[in-house]
């Protein structure tokens, strides 16, 4: 199992720019999330899904849209990008529907926004 | 509103010493899941331990042993003969209403040889 792959590794946009950040598990897990992490706030829930075809918002979700039309793949889009979308983001996944169990990380995505 | 503390953003310690890092949470709920995640310098998060509420019992696991009290709402970490490879940031986090997972801001520890 490659467990959860996120891409890119690294990016860099312009102010205004939009983008897809791209999530996928295979372990047929249920739920899925987005998280960001700034320095000195550890990390922050963005969206999340339970399950294919249902999303909800987090803690953080202005300027970031999700969808789930597979169990698979949960794509972050960032609308028009802003200096302060600038962050690393973590894509989640947990074996059940909910958040209560471990869930594993993908490696992560570095994004700059100039 | 769920919410975790960890109150020490930094600790530094020399190689063999013992090190406690502490996580103080507040939710409303009767049951509720706490875990500890470590993010070494290499980025990748990994998972240590997860807890419900109704489980007090302390966990043993090697180095690592950890000390959930309800009475103070803390779920501590205690890391035993610290070695330089226990060197990242570790994560409180909180699951409440089995829908969102509320981490706290980190404690960096550094353990020098």
């Amino acid at each position: 199992n490659a467990g959860v792959t996120q891409t890119p590794k690294f990016q860099v946009l312009k102010t205004g720019q939009s983008m897809t950040l791209q999530c996928a598990q295979d372990m047929n897990h249920e739920y899925m999330s987005w998280y960001r992490q700034d320095p000195g706030m550890g990390l922050r829930l963005i969206h999340y899904s339970v399950g294919a075809g249902i999303t909800d918002q987090g803690e953080v979700p202005n300027g970031y849209n999700v969808s789930r039309s597979t169990t698979e793949d949960f794509p972050l889009r960032l609308l028009s990008a802003a200096p302060s979308q600038t962050s690393v983001y973590f894509c989640a996944s947990s074996y059940d529907g909910t958040s209560s169990y471990e869930q594993y990380f993908g490696p992560g995505t570095r994004l700059t926004v100039t | 509103a769920q919410k975790v503390t960890q109150a020490q953003t930094e600790i530094s310690v020399v190689e063999k010493e013992d090190v406690t890092l502490d996580c103080v949470y507040e939710t409303r709920d009767t049951t509720y899941y706490l875990f500890w995640y470590k993010q070494p310098p290499s980025g990748e998060l990994v998972f240590l331990i997860r807890r419900n509420s109704f489980d007090e019992q302390n966990e043993i696991s090697g180095r690592y042993s950890w000390n959930f009290q309800k009475s103070t709402s803390s779920f501590n970490f205690t890391i035993t003969a610290s070695q330089v490879v226990d060197s990242a940031v570790y994560f409180c986090a909180l699951s409440e209403a089995e829908r969102q997972l509320t981490f706290g801001s980190g404690t960096q520890l550094t353990v020098l040889p």
